[in-house]
């Protein structure tokens, strides 16, 4: 079956330092994945997202890696601060039918940022 | 604008109430989801609506109940739940280029 995993569940940082929080995937047929932040209290963020055609993506601070050789999926994120802090997902887009689709999430990674 | 509300933002109720949970986007999004989150886990699929039309039913109990109204709006009606249904009650909408946005969620608290 697919499943999206991620290595570390927590992942602590200290102020200014670079972040990357990492996310396997099995299912080799993905072609679009997702990276969401999760602050408490709160539903997902929309962050960055790649499709299977690309092997970098870069936005405010943050780049997605994917490496389709040993599926593998990270996020970036420069100069952490602590607003960084929460919960990141990967998740794995399956196109259904026309415009529905499901998204399969990991298991989720909690960065903490120390000052 | 990539915003999606969600009502009420807290809801407690007995396992006997029936509830509805509202979402709503007016970012012309054809695809509508709802999703049920648990204490530090990931969301979990619940239904997809696609073209005001179910299309995902992920073997929700009949105790959930969703409704498509119109393309902007999506409620899930409650009944008779468990208290093990409490938990965080996401909805999403997706665009065509892909991205699902998410609305601040529902927690929900059945006593």
């Amino acid at each position: 079956g697919e499943s999206v995993g991620l290595h570390l569940p927590t992942l602590s940082v200290q102020e200014g330092d670079n972040s990357i929080i990492n996310c396997a995937y099995s299912n080799s047929a993905s072609d679009y994945f997702i990276w969401y932040k999760q602050e408490s209290g709160k539903g997902p963020q929309f962050i960055i997202d790649i499709r299977s055609n690309m092997d970098k993506r870069q936005g405010q601070r943050v780049t997605v890696l994917l490496n389709k050789t040993v599926k593998h999926l990270s996020l970036q994120i420069a100069a952490t601060q602590p607003g960084d802090s929460a919960v990141y997902f990967c998740a794995e887009n399956k196109v259904w039918t026309g415009t529905a689709s499901k998204l399969t999430f990991g298991t989720g990674t909690r960065l903490q940022v120390t000052l | 604008d990539t915003e999606v509300t969600q009502t009420p933002k807290h809801l407690v109720m007995g396992m006997t109430n029936k509830k509805s949970l509202k979402c709503e986007q007016h970012m012309g999004h054809r695809a509508m989801y709802w999703y049920k989150q648990k204490a530090k886990k990931p969301p979990e699929l619940m239904f997809v609506y696609s073209y005001e039309k179910l299309s995902i039913n992920e073997s929700v109990p009949s105790r959930f109940s969703p409704e498509c109204p119109n393309s902007s709006l999506l409620n899930l009606h409650l009944h008779a739940l468990q208290p093990e249904d409490s938990a965080l009650y996401l909805c999403a909408s997706r665009a065509l280029t892909g991205e699902q946005y998410f609305g601040p969620g529902t927690r929900l608290t059945v006593t």
